[in-house]
Parts: structure tokens; C-alpha cells; sequence
């Protein structure tokens, strides 16, 4: 089966760190660039981070510059956001997001259900 | 960064009616526009990209238009299964910015 599922979303007190994983399968993972996007309760869409498919090019949104980091292994079909210095603000629930091209520059045609992140003290 | 402007932000349709959503950007973007429908409690779902091209197995009653800085998304007839939240995205370049979205209710 074709998806993307997250992992990795909990309840932390802002400052601290976590670290999300997103599980591909049923396609050619390293064919394609790769980002996360997030929606806060009842908000709209944000686009966070994203990299091209050899990790080549790598971007982030200025709300999480200096704070997240991106990665992925193409051996292991996984993508992965390490997030430190949480705030308040970046409670929101995270998706794992398929480019439709390599090189990261096309719509986003796979989603994952989601994986919630939680800052509060 | 680029910013996109939906209009309007809500609607009220019955089943079977036209509708239009507009999208504007803050600069040109060519045709490098993309419309997302979420249906409640859902991840989202890519209908149309590059303005007018429309996503393998999604309905032909969706439609696109547009290039440059004003953008289309129409809906022929709505279906039931349409009452949703749309928004629309730029892939131009980074940040990939969207819309706030426009939330199609039933009337």
C-alpha cells in the first residue's frame, strides 16, 4: 500500500525537544523530494521544512530557521524532523508531505494522517 | 515571501451549484499553482496543480485557471461529498506558501 504515516507526536514543555519520524512505502521514496507541513487546531496549513530527494537542498520556514532540523535516509524510506526549543506556537498537528518531483519544486500529492505535537507547560 | 489571498473566506452552496474560489498571489508565480481540498478530521488532498491540471482520479467537475497572480478554483456542481475547505499553494519557490483557505458549507 501507497502512505506516509507519522510517528513520534506528544505533549512537551516548550524548550524541550522531539523528534518526529515519517514511514514511507509503496513507492520509489528516494525518487522523491519530501517536507513537513503543520496545521494548528482549527488553522490553517504552514508549510515547515522540506529537502529534494539526495537531501541537496534543504529549507525551512523562518517560524522554525535555527530550531529544526530535516533529514532523511533513503535506505530506510523515512523522513525525519528533530525539533528543538519548542514553543507554544508550534503546537499544530505535523504531516509527513510527498513532492510530486525530485527536485522539490511541484504540489504536494501524498499526505500522511498526521502526528500531533503538543508545547504546554 | 510569496503571499496568497483566497477569497472569499466561507461560502454557503447547495448541492448542485457553481462555485468559484479565487486565489491571488503577492507576485507573479507563472502557473505554479496548486489547490488542496481537506475534508473535516482529514489530511489534505491534492485536486489541482499547475493551475489547471487536474490530479489523477479526481473528479472532472473541478477545475482550474489561471496564470501570473490571479488564480481559479470551480466546482461545476457540488456534490455532497465537496462541502470541504479548500486552499491554494504557490510552488514558485521557498517558502511554499498557502492560502488561509475558504470553507465551503451547505446552505
Amino acid at each position: 500500500e501507497v502512505q506516509l504515516v507519522e510517528s513520534g507526536g506528544d505533549l512537551v514543555q516548550p524548550g524541550r525537544s522531539l523528534a518526529l519520524s515519517c514511514a514511507a512505502s509503496g513507492f520509489n521514496f528516494q525518487d522523491y523530494a519530501m517536507h513537513w507541513v503543520r496545521q494548528a487546531p482549527g488553522k490553517g496549513l504552514e508549510w515547515v521544512s522540506g529537502l529534494t530527494w539526495n537531501s541537496g537542498r534543504v529549507d525551512y520556514a523562518d517560524s522554525v530557521q535555527g530550531r529544526f532540523t530535516i533529514s532523511r535516509d533513503n535506505a530506510k524510506n523515512s523522513l525525519y524532523l528533530q525539533m528543538n526549543s519548542l514553543r507554544t506556537e508550534d503546537t499544530a498537528l505535523y504531516y509527513c508531505v510527498r513532492d510530486r518531483a525530485a527536485a522539490g519544486h511541484d504540489s504536494f500529492d501524498m499526505w500522511g494522517r498526521g502526528t500531533m505535537v503538543t508545547v504546554s507547560s | 515571501d510569496i503571499q496568497m489571498t483566497q477569497t472569499p473566506s466561507s461560502l454557503s452552496a447547495s448541492v448542485g451549484d457553481r462555485v468559484t474560489i479565487t486565489c491571488r498571489a503577492s507576485q507573479n508565480i507563472d502557473n505554479d499553482l496548486n489547490w488542496y481540498q481537506q475534508q473535516p478530521g482529514k489530511a489534505p488532498n491534492l485536486l489541482i496543480h499547475a493551475a489547471a491540471t487536474l490530479q489523477s482520479g479526481v473528479p472532472s467537475r473541478f477545475s482550474g485557471s489561471g496564470s501570473g497572480t490571479d488564480f481559479t478554483l470551480t466546482i461545476s456542481s457540488l456534490q455532497p461529498e465537496d462541502f470541504a475547505t479548500y486552499y491554494c499553494q504557490q510552488s514558485y519557490n521557498t517558502p511554499r506558501t498557502f492560502g488561509q483557505g475558504t470553507k465551503v458549507e451547505i446552505k
